[in-house]
């Protein structure tokens, strides 16, 4: 089955203390992003990747850090975590074909609490 | 950068109603996707519609990108229906999908 996987998918975790979030897709799919969902602002990008080893910033990138060392996995980190980092966050794959047409497909979630 | 407006930003409805949920988007799209996002917080792909119409079940979804919108129609709707439906756009190579701030929908049995 063509999926995006996320773990874990709750945390509850302390300030300061790092955390890595995972994602990971079976479509063989180029491109990659990570986007937070809060409260009246919608879904935002975090970071993306275009292949293995190319790295973007997106909108919110302050306090995040991602790798993408193989194509399937892109892991969210998390160095130093602060309770406004608390959100819901998604991890969303799709091929590379025409210019960002392709459909996105987006893992279940991860529900993040800093205290 | 580009606007992504949702209306009605509220909806309840009783089952069996129908509904119709409007995008509006500020510069010309070449992605456009809704979603439902389930009371479990996951998103679950509903149409990817750049242009024209398509229907899966009771849901249909039309867009017109000429004038900048896409409709979202939900017939004889069920309590199953409840949840948050987003409309999401990116444009030209740009990898960032835009979402709407969302639109909640309430059916009562």
């Amino acid at each position: 089955e063509a999926q995006v996987t996320q773990n874990p998918r709750y945390l509850i975790t302390v300030t300061g203390k790092k955390l890595t979030v995972t994602c990971s897709q079976n479509m063989n799919h180029e491109y990659m992003s990570w986007y937070r969902q809060d409260p009246g602002l919608g879904l935002r990008q975090i970071y993306y990747s275009m292949n293995v080893e190319v790295t973007d910033k997106g909108d919110v990138p302050e306090g995040y850090k991602v790798s993408r060392k193989e194509k399937r996995n892109f892991p969210l980190i998390l160095e130093s975590p602060s309770p406004n980092q608390t959100s819901l966050y998604f991890c969303a794959s799709r091929d590379k074909r025409d210019r960002g047409t392709s459909l996105r497909h987006f893992g279940p979630g991860t529900r993040l609490t800093v205290l | 950068g580009i606007q992504v407006e949702q209306s009605p930003p509220d909806l309840i409805l009783q089952e069996g109603a129908n509904s119709t949920l409007r995008c509006n988007f500020s510069d010309s799209v070449n992605n456009l996707q809704w979603f439902h996002q389930n009371p479990w917080g996951q998103l679950i792909n509903l149409f990817y519609i750049p242009s024209g119409t398509k229907q899966n079940g009771r849901l249909s979804a039309t867009t017109v990108a000429t004038e900048r919108y896409s409709l979202l129609y939900i017939s004889s709707s069920q309590t199953t229906d409840s949840g948050v439906y987003f409309c999401a756009v990116s444009q030209g190579g740009s990898e960032k999908l835009v979402f709407g701030k969302g639109m909640k929908l309430t059916v009562n049995p």
